[in-house]
């Protein structure tokens, strides 16, 4: 089965730290994704990346950078965390088509 | 990506077939239907997908009307595992998948024992 793993299930930060999410998929696709999910608002699309050091924006890409340096790893960066990046961060990768889509588990992350 | 309407929530009794609707009134030629279903705590799972004909896996079942204007996911025989929040999508087949999905949000089944 392909797996997509996010290095931490929950993380708590202060404010105005650097924060690094980490993503790594084993079946060498080509295409990630970052989403963010929080109650009401449903899953929605930060980064996405298809193929190693390129990247593009979702649909609320402000206050978060991503690197791909690997195709088997893709980063999320919160620069300068802030209270309203508190949420559950979800990783994905895909191979072939919208069915293809694998999701890590997450990463509940608090800003303090 | 064509936009879809789902009911916020459903309950299914155990062992019943659970029918979930989604309609998709502005879906263009080329676009698919895809379902996935996310199990609290956890990521989205793909179940399904379809153009026009109906298709059937070893999870569901998905039925698509000839206008292609609306679906039904239908899960046969619904355990209490199958509670979860249900994502109707549409989306182009892009051949990598590489733009992201839109998901909405969702129909939270609840299977009652």
């Amino acid at each position: 089965d392909v797996k997509v793993t996010q290095s931490s299930r929950y993380l708590v930060k202060r404010t105005g730290e650097k924060v690094f999410l980490e993503c790594v998929q084993d079946m060498d696709h080509e295409n990630m994704f970052w989403y963010r999910q929080d109650p009401g608002l449903g899953l929605r699309l930060i980064y996405f990346s298809y193929d190693v050091k390129m990247k593009e924006k979702g649909d609320i890409p402000e206050g978060y950078s991503v690197s791909r340096e690997k195709k088997e790893r893709f980063s999320l960066i919160l620069e300068s965390a802030s209270t309203n990046q508190t949420s559950m961060y979800l990783c994905a990768s895909s191979f072939q088509g919208a069915e293809g889509y694998t999701f890590g588990s997450g990463t509940r992350l608090t800003v303090v | 990506d064509a936009k879809t309407t789902q009911p916020p929530s459903m309950d299914c009794a155990e062992g019943r077939a659970a029918n979930l609707p989604c309609n998709h009134s502005t879906i263009s030629g080329n676009e698919y239907v895809y379902w996935y279903r996310q199990i609290h705590s956890q990521g989205p799972q793909y179940i399904i997908h379809g153009l026009k004909n109906n298709e059937t896996n070893e999870m569901a079942s998905l039925i698509i009307t000839e206008d292609r204007k609306s679906s039904t996911l239908i899960l046969p025989h619904a355990t209490l595992r199958d509670t979860a929040v249900y994502y109707c999508i549409v989306a182009a087949y892009s051949g990598g998948g590489a733009d992201g999905l839109t998901f909405g949000k969702g129909t939270h089944l609840i299977i009652q024992p």
